[in-house]
């Protein structure tokens, strides 16, 4: 199985200034026959399932705000908050879907400081 | 819209069994592979199963393989996870899933990838 290991578990950033979450999996998950990463982040809110935000490790999904940005490629990946914003409070999920079982990271959660 | 809504959920004892459904709308959900994900108060997102479009190829998390069992009636738009011999940890809230069909240009197949549409959860408590 691939283990997907988040970084920091929490985060507190300030109204405005950039959040950066680290993902890290324990094989590559970049598929060399259409040289893409099977790598997706979620956002989820309390009380609510989680909302994806970005596939393929970099490509917003329609509707995301463009302060949310992804990168990274084979075992490292990063979703950053350019600015963040009060509505971004949230536990963020990096989760691959580049074999089965398909596993997730343990979240971090992103609070206001 | 794109609509999936579970239920079944409840209080079951230990060793009990129980059933959730999956009512999907909104999409030609014969053509989708389904997912169940599950999520334990507080805690993170672990995926669970999945079944194929035509039911035909199923695949388990070893946490529940051998006590649960996905299932899907295409003719009533609906996924269903059987599951017995429910332990404590089996505590969760549990969201059915859809991914997105991605077309794999070199084998011609269709794969299902990231997860666009979740359903808002059934809660399922295990305890005595």
């Amino acid at each position: 199985d691939i283990v997907m290991t988040q970084s920091p578990d929490s985060l507190a950033v300030s109204l405005g200034e950039r959040a950066t979450i680290n993902c890290k999996s324990s094989q590559s998950v970049l598929y060399s026959s259409n040289n893409k990463n099977y790598l997706a982040w979620y956002q989820q809110k309390p009380g609510q399932p989680p909302n994806l935000l970005i596939y393929w490790a970099s490509t917003r999904e329609s509707g995301v705000p463009d302060r949310f940005s992804g990168s990274g490629s084979e075992t490292d990946f990063t979703l950053t908050i350019s600015s963040l914003q009060a509505e971004d409070v949230a536990v963020y999920y990096c989760q691959q879907y580049y074999s089965t079982p398909r596993t997730f990271g343990q979240g971090t959660k992103l609070e206001i400081k | 819209e794109v609509q999936l809504v579970e239920s079944g959920g409840g209080l079951v004892q230990p060793g009990g069994s129980l059933r959730l459904s999956c009512e999907a709308s909104g999409f030609t959900f014969s053509s989708y592979w389904m997912h169940w994900v599950r999520q334990a108060p507080g805690k993170g997102l672990v995926w669970v199963s999945r079944i194929k479009s035509d039911g035909s190829s199923t695949n388990y998390a070893d946490s529940v393989k051998g006590r649960f069992t996905i299932s899907r009636d295409n003719a009533k738009n609906t996924l269903y996870l059987q599951m017995s011999s429910l332990r404590a940890e089996d505590t969760a809230i549990y969201y059915c899933a859809r991914p997105t069909l991605y077309h794999e240009i070199l084998t011609g197949s269709y794969s299902d990838v990231w997860f666009d549409t979740w359903g808002q959860g059934t809660l399922v408590t295990v305890s005595s």
